[in-house]
């Protein structure tokens, strides 16, 4: 079956950086995009954005430009999300998910890592 | 960018209700929308996609329609474990989500 395996709590600091994981399983990873988003507490979803696995290909919500990078680890299935220069506005559930190419809705989702940005 | 707008934020209804939830975008996104549950401290899940496609293994008590700017999730009869959140997000152009709608039991 499906499983996004996403890595635990965080607890950072101001102006750090931060490399949060997701491995994947139960499918071929090359063949789905890996999305990436962002919840507050209480709050809605954030788009963030994509990476395709198979040439790296990137596409981002232009809000979080410079500060979220996907990467992918092919060998391992797990895709990677770092975000830099962490203030308390990052604090927030960051949730990995799957999507098909031809129809970008999300199927399968990780069950979220919790970060918390304080000093 | 493309907005998404829920409507109501917050519904009451009783069990066995037949629930409707709005979702209306900023312009056309055709049939490329979705549907997600989040019940409290659990990740979202798909249950409706490309506007009225239900997800496997999904009740079919829930449905969807609409195209264009206009949406509809329908709940037919409200059962106790459908209290959740619901967001509805367009995939047309980037992604974006609305800002939910909190089901509750009256």
């Amino acid at each position: 079956q499906v499983q996004l395996q996403q890595s635990g709590t965080e607890l950072v600091k101001p102006g750090s950086s931060l490399k949060l994981s997701c491995k994947a399983s139960g499918y071929t990873f090359t063949d789905y995009a890996m999305q990436a988003v962002k919840q507050r507490p209480g709050q809605g979803l954030e788009w963030i954005g994509y990476i395709l696995p198979w040439n790296g290909v990137t596409d981002y919500n232009q809000k979080f430009k410079g500060k979220a990078t996907l990467t992918v680890d092919t060998s391992s299935n797990t895709a990677y999300m770092e975000l830099s220069r962490l203030t308390s506005d990052d604090s927030a559930v960051y949730y990995c998910a799957r999507a098909a190419v031809a129809d970008w809705y999300f199927d399968f989702w990780g069950p979220g890592t919790m970060v918390t940005v304080s000093s | 960018d493309i907005q998404m707008t829920q409507s109501p934020s917050l519904l009451s209804a009783s069990v066995g209700d037949r629930v409707t939830l709005n979702c209306k975008a900023s312009q056309n996104i055709y049939k490329n929308l979705a549907w997600y549950q989040q019940k409290l401290g659990e990740a979202p899940k798909l249950l409706i996609y490309n506007a009225n496609s239900l997800q496997t293994g999904i009740p079919s008590r829930f449905s969807g329609s609409g195209s264009g700017t206009d949406f509809t999730l329908t709940i037919s009869s409200l059962q106790p474990e459908d209290v959740a959140t619901y967001f509805c997000q367009q995939y047309y152009s980037g992604s974006t989500f609305g800002a939910g709608t909190k089901l509750e039991l009256k």
